[in-house]
């Protein structure tokens, strides 16, 4: 298994630009979620979702959008890069409620 | 809203030597996460602790649970270098749509021969 996989690994946006960060994984795991870590502050919940077609909004949603079309994947869109975006972002999956969370390796986003 | 709060934030110690790193948090929970994470890299799964008493181990390191004070703690015992890194304690927020973690700061150890 590849586990949870990102893609791009480092990225650098202009303000005002889009661009869909991705995320998969190959465990059959129902419940991914995306976070953002920024220096001395954690990971803070952005979106997650619970199956494939369910979505809700985390601790820190604006400014990003995602979906959950298939189980495998589950994209993060950034609508218009502001510098406050800059950060690492990482995917996580779990097989349900109370299971450990797999996380993937981040992408590194920078926005000028 | 659930705050989460990790004590100490950085943390020097001897090789040899045994420390405890805890976590509190705010609101009722019974599933607390222990992770690890070197510089620039990915976060590893350590403990998933999920009932009142809950104890894990292993290695050099033990985590425990007490819902009551909701007060999780990480023991060190006989550090070694190998050991430095950051340690996020998390929480789950729900008890029926999971995966929703509320982090800690971290604690940044260094681990010193």
């Amino acid at each position: 298994n590849a586990g949870v996989t990102q893609t791009p690994k480092f990225q650098v946006l202009k303000t005002g630009q889009s661009m869909t960060l991705q995320c998969a994984q190959d465990m059959n795991h129902e419940y991914m979620s995306w976070y953002r870590q920024d220096p001395g502050m954690g990971l803070r919940l952005i979106h997650y979702s619970v199956g494939a077609g369910i979505t809700d909004q985390g601790e820190v949603p604006n400014g990003y959008n995602v979906s959950r079309s298939t189980t495998e994947d589950f994209p993060l869109r950034l609508l218009s890069a502001a510098p406050s975006q800059t950060s690492v972002y990482f995917c996580a999956s779990s097989y349900g409620t109370g299971a450990e969370q797999y996380f993937g390796p981040g992408t590194r986003l920078t926005v000028t | 809203e659930l705050k989460v709060e990790q004590n100490p934030l950085f943390l020097s110690m001897q090789e040899g030597k045994n420390y405890t790193i805890y976590c509190n948090y705010s609101t009722t929970s019974d599933r607390l996460y222990w992770y690890r994470q070197d510089p620039g890299k990915s976060l590893e799964s350590l403990f998933v602790l999920l009932s009142n008493g809950a104890v894990k181990q292993e290695g050099r390191l033990m985590a425990s649970l007490d819902t009551k004070a909701r007060l999780s703690t990480l023991h060190i015992t006989a550090a070694v270098h190998d050991l430095s890194a950051t340690y996020f304690c998390a929480v789950d927020r729900h008890e029926t749509s999971g995966s929703r973690l509320t982090f800690g700061e971290g604690t940044q150890l260094t681990v010193n021969p």
